[in-house]
């Protein structure tokens, strides 16, 4: 079955430029997620989806950053006026959003998407 | 979330057993041990999860000490498939939506 998917897998922006990045989650699951990951650091999380709602954004480091799932499928992250900093590789990751004993399963990850900010 | 501490780096040779250490001395009682890895130019992937109990599955192995401050991923027989970044995070039972909070993780290298 299909995973989460990205794209592109690959942007170049100038600074100053504005980017949207998708997302395609498993389908059927709730929970949609964003993380930033810088070169050589571990993921740290954006903003949170249970279906359309976006239950906590605050990750996202500044209001240049936007993101938005209308339908409670297809995710959309959006960067305006990029700058250097904001070059890194940004993941998208679903789970069923299901409790079991209090506690959240597992989120699949997609491959992310690498920004380059010249 | 608590706070996890691991090495940056671990070597291990193929085929060999690899034991993966996590500290986490500020573990609440209703915080599980997940352990996720990333391997290079991927997203990082679901290895395995624990709350007391000592757990298998096909991929790995986890060790939680009693008191809880402590846990170990072990990978049986360590394959170059298995190089990769392993991250051991602590998810707390309100934490909003699941959300994971990701440290430094531990990058092993496994030579042939």
């Amino acid at each position: 079955g299909a995973g989460v998917s990205q794209s592109p897998r690959y942007k170049v922006a100038k600074r100053g430029q504005d980017v949207a990045l998708r997302c395609d989650p498993i389908s059927g699951h709730v929970s949609l997620f964003w993380y930033q990951q810088a070169l050589g650091q571990g993921p740290e999380f954006l903003t949170y989806f249970q279906n359309e709602a976006q239950l906590d954004k605050s990750g996202l480091p500044s209001d240049r950053f936007f993101a938005e799932r209308p339908e409670g499928s297809v995710s959309t992250l959006k960067i305006q006026r990029t700058q250097q900093e904001d070059s890194a590789v940004y993941l998208c990751a679903s789970s069923l959003g299901i409790r079991v004993g209090g506690h959240y399963n597992e989120q699949f990850f997609g491959p992310g998407t690498r920004l380059t900010v010249l | 979330d608590a706070k996890t501490t691991q090495p940056n780096s671990m070597e291990s040779n193929e085929e060999e057993p690899v034991h993966l250490p996590c500290n986490h001395s500020t573990i609440s009682g209703t915080d599980y041990i997940h352990w996720y890895r990333q391997l290079p130019s991927q997203g990082p992937e679901y290895v395995i999860h624990g709350l007391t109990s000592n757990v298998n599955n096909r991929m790995a192995s986890l060790a939680i000490a009693e008191d809880r401050k402590s846990s170990t991923l072990i990978l049986h027989r360590a394959t170059l498939r298995d190089a990769a970044v392993y991250y051991c995070i602590l998810r707390g039972l309100y934490n909003q939506g699941g959300k994971l909070i990701f440290g430094q993780g531990t990058e092993l290298s496994v030579k042939p």
